[in-house]
């Protein structure tokens, strides 16, 4: 069974402009959340979607968005790119939300802002 | 207001000995889940272990044990038999209930692994 996918692996944009991440859950899985890793906060949640609706929303400004289709790929957006958004963006597939079902992660898209 | 500590920044181990990664947790709440994540360079987190709150065995799966001392509120991993391919950073992390599939995360335990 194929993992969590994520594109771009890489990605190098300038401030001001925008972004757009895409994540693949692992077949069957219908929860997506995003995180954001940084050296300096570690890791933070961003959201979570399940079954195209978003569940929960960490403290990021509303720059910061996110959507999910109904196959259950889902995208992250970023607009108005500044610096401090460098980060390894991290995108995790569960069966469903709840404390018991573990999250499976892709292997992140590293966005670098200039 | 839930907090994960993890207090050790950086580990040092031998090969095939064992190690063991601390984490500490603050909440009330009574219902959680309680997993470790390996990442390696790469970046990608690979799922270890869980614990469940209410799980009265500690979890085990494989080389990978899970020390739960609920009235601590500790929750550390035992890693046995140290292979090189352990070297990475090992991140302690908690779910809840009421907030679906949001993880707290702690600040992260960097091992390397010692010929």
């Amino acid at each position: 069974k194929a993992g969590v996918t994520q594109t771009p692996r890489y990605l190098i944009k300038t401030r001001g402009q925008q972004v757009t991440l895409s994540c693949s859950p692992i077949s069957g899985h219908r929860s997506v959340s995003w995180y954001q890793q940084t050296p300096g906060q570690g890791l933070q949640f961003l959201f979570e979607y399940f079954s195209e609706t978003q569940r929960n929303k960490g403290n990021f400004p509303g720059r910061f968005s996110g959507r999910q289709f109904s196959n259950s790929r889902s995208e992250m957006n970023v607009s108005t790119l500044e610096l401090g958004d460098s980060a390894l963006y991290l995108c995790a597939s569960s069966l469903w939300p709840g404390s018991s079902y573990e999250q499976y992660f892709g292997p992140g898209t590293r966005l670098t802002v200039t | 207001a839930q907090k994960i500590t993890q207090t050790q920044p950086g580990m040092f181990v031998q090969e095939k000995e064992a190690v063991t990664l601390d984490c500490t947790y603050d909440t009330s709440d009574q219902s959680y889940g309680l997993f470790w994540y390996k990442q390696p360079s790469s970046g990608e987190m690979i799922f270890l272990i869980y614990q469940g709150s209410y799980d009265e065995q500690n979890a085990t799966e494989g080389r990978y044990s899970l020390n739960f001392q609920k009235a601590r509120k500790s929750a550390n991993l035992v890693i046995s038999a140290s292979q090189l391919g352990d070297s990475a950073m090992y991140f302690c992390a908690m779910r809840f209930s009421n907030t679906g599939n949001q993880f707290y995360f702690g600040t992260g335990t960097s091992l390397t692994v010692i010929p």
